[in-house]
């Protein structure tokens, strides 16, 4: 267990619903990330949020709308998907600033099928 | 576009055997350098930091780092089929970002 825990492990949705993602570290970071891993693809990242302030890859579509309620939550709201959405979705945490080592430590991941 | 470059492979090495990973990073003024794991269907796993020149050893894993070429080495000895992942590269940019840059992996075979 590296402290940064995702739910659902799994998750099969239609391309109407409405459905989120959750990500809680335990490890006192600073900084949330989500990234989206397609199958024989390198990791995309999709947001950051550090200090409270949030970084986003302009690529990635309005389809997916992050939230962090605090340093140690972060959700990713999907609605409306399209088939090649579905991939591994990974939360991550690291430390930033201060001394912080930058390592980052992944979630388990949530392993998401739009159908 | 700072960019991190690693070989896909698969590299394929016998049991026992020293597994050599290596990447290069394009941004000189980088400082922070990682390699994490990944096992098919699995997320990433943090195996070895590095931010200064020189190696880094723990276990049977060796981080080597050389800021002059911009590369960064992981050397894995005594291989065993259980070292058989995908092994990523990731390098903090210059800059002032704290944000890591990943590179598409190294698939490592390690076959008995």
């Amino acid at each position: 267990e590296t402290g940064v825990t995702q739910t659902p492990r799994h998750l099969v949705m239609g391309m109407t619903n409405k459905k989120s993602l959750k990500c809680e570290q335990h490890l006192g970071h600073n900084a949330m990330y989500w990234y989206k891993q397609s199958a024989k693809k390198p990791l995309e990242l999709m947001f950051v949020y550090s200090l409270e302030e949030r970084v986003e890859n302009n690529s990635v579509p309005s389809r997916f709308s992050p939230e962090c309620p605090n340093s140690s939550h972060l959700f990713l709201h999907l609605h409306t998907l399209q088939p090649e959405d579905s991939a591994l979705y990974l939360c991550a945490s690291s430390q930033e600033g201060g001394g912080g080592s930058y390592e980052q430590y992944f979630g388990p991941g949530t392993r998401l099928t739009v159908t | 576009q700072k960019e991190v470059e690693q070989n896909s492979g698969p590299l394929s090495v016998p049991e026992g055997a020293i597994a050599s990973l290596n990447c290069t990073y394009s941004d000189r003024g980088s400082q922070s350098f990682f390699w994490y794991r990944q096992y098919s269907g699995k997320s990433p796993e943090l195996i070895m930091s590095i931010y200064s020149n020189g190696d880094k050893e723990d276990g049977r894993f060796t981080a080597q780092l050389n800021k002059a070429s911009q590369y960064v080495s992981l050397l894995i000895r005594d291989s065993q089929p259980s070292d058989s992942a995908t092994y990523l590269c990731a390098v903090i940019p210059s800059g002032g970002s704290y944000i890591p840059t990943f590179g598409r992996g190294t698939s490592l075979i390690v076959h008995p």
